[in-house]
C-alpha cells in the first residue's frame, strides 16, 4: 500500500464547475499537507498547504484536511480553462523534511 | 519570493556519457536540497537530499555512484547522472527548502533523454 494515495483521473468538468480533488494516507504522523500544480513539462507550484486538520481557503481554492479519516481535499471553485494541469498532493511529518507526494490527478476544463 | 533557477530544461545524451543538471538558489540561501525523478504521469519520486557541505542522503533503491550529488554550497546543488541509459530518462526536479512560507520551491524540471 503507497503511503499516499491519488487518484490519477483524468477528471474532465466544464467551465465553471466546482473540483475535487482528494487524497488518503496512511502514515498518521503526517502533519503538514500540501497541494501543488503541475503543468506540463514544468516544476511543481505551490498552491495551498495547511498544517494538521481545518480548512483554508485562497480565493477560488479551499483545502481541508481530516486527520482523523487520513484524507484531504482541494476544491477549485468556479473553474477556468487554465486551471487544467495536474494536481499534486504532498505531505510530510515535519516541515524541514522530504515530502511523500500523491500519484497526482490530472484535471482539464472545457470551455 | 523565492526562485530556484533549474538548467539545462532539456538535454539528450547518449547511451555512456554524462549529464550534469544544476539548481541555483537565486535570492536565498538553500541549506537543504532535494532531487525527484518524475516518470510520465507518475508521481514525484525523491531520489535524494542534500545539505550544503555535507554527503547526500540517498533514498533506497538509488544507487549513489550513478546519480551524483553536490551541495558545495549554500546557491547550488548539482546532479551529475554518470554513464546514462535509456533507462535513465526521465524528468528530474530539484526543490530547495527556504525560510519563506511553508519552505518547499521547486525548479522547473529538467527533461533527460538517453539514446
Amino acid at each position: 500500500q503507497k503511503e499516499v494515495e491519488q487518484d490519477p483521473g483524468p477528471l474532465s468538468v466544464p467551465e465553471g464547475a466546482i473540483v475535487s480533488l482528494n487524497c488518503t494516507y496512511s502514515n498518521s504522523a503526517f502533519q503538514y499537507f500540501m497541494w501543488y500544480r503541475q503543468y506540463s513539462r514544468k516544476g511543481p507550484e505551490l498552491l495551498m498547504y495547511t498544517y494538521s486538520s481545518g480548512n483554508k481557503e485562497d480565493g477560488r481554492f479551499t483545502a481541508q484536511v481530516d486527520k482523523s479519516s487520513k484524507y484531504i481535499s482541494l476544491f477549485i471553485r468556479d473553474s477556468q480553462p487554465s486551471d487544467s494541469a495536474t494536481y499534486l498532493c504532498a505531505m510530510s511529518a515535519d516541515n524541514t523534511g522530504k515530502l511523500i507526494f500523491g500519484q497526482g490527478t490530472t484535471l482539464q476544463v472545457k470551455p | 519570493g523565492a526562485v530556484v533557477s533549474q538548467h539545462p530544461s532539456r538535454v539528450i545524451c547518449k547511451s555512456g556519457t554524462s549529464v550534469k543538471i544544476e539548481c541555483r538558489s537565486l535570492d536565498f540561501q538553500a541549506t537543504t536540497m532535494f532531487w525527484y525523478r518524475q516518470f510520465p504521469k507518475q508521481s514525484l519520486m525523491l531520489m535524494a537530499t542534500s545539505n550544503e557541505g555535507s554527503k547526500a542522503t540517498y533514498e533506497q533503491g538509488v544507487e549513489k555512484d550513478k546519480f551524483l550529488i553536490n551541495h558545495a554550497s549554500l546557491t547550488l546543488s548539482t546532479l551529475t547522472v554518470t554513464s546514462a541509459h535509456p533507462e535513465d530518462s526521465s524528468f528530474y526536479i530539484c526543490s530547495a527548502l527556504t525560510r519563506q512560507g511553508y519552505g518547499y520551491t521547486f525548479g522547473s524540471g529538467t527533461r533527460l533523454t538517453v539514446v
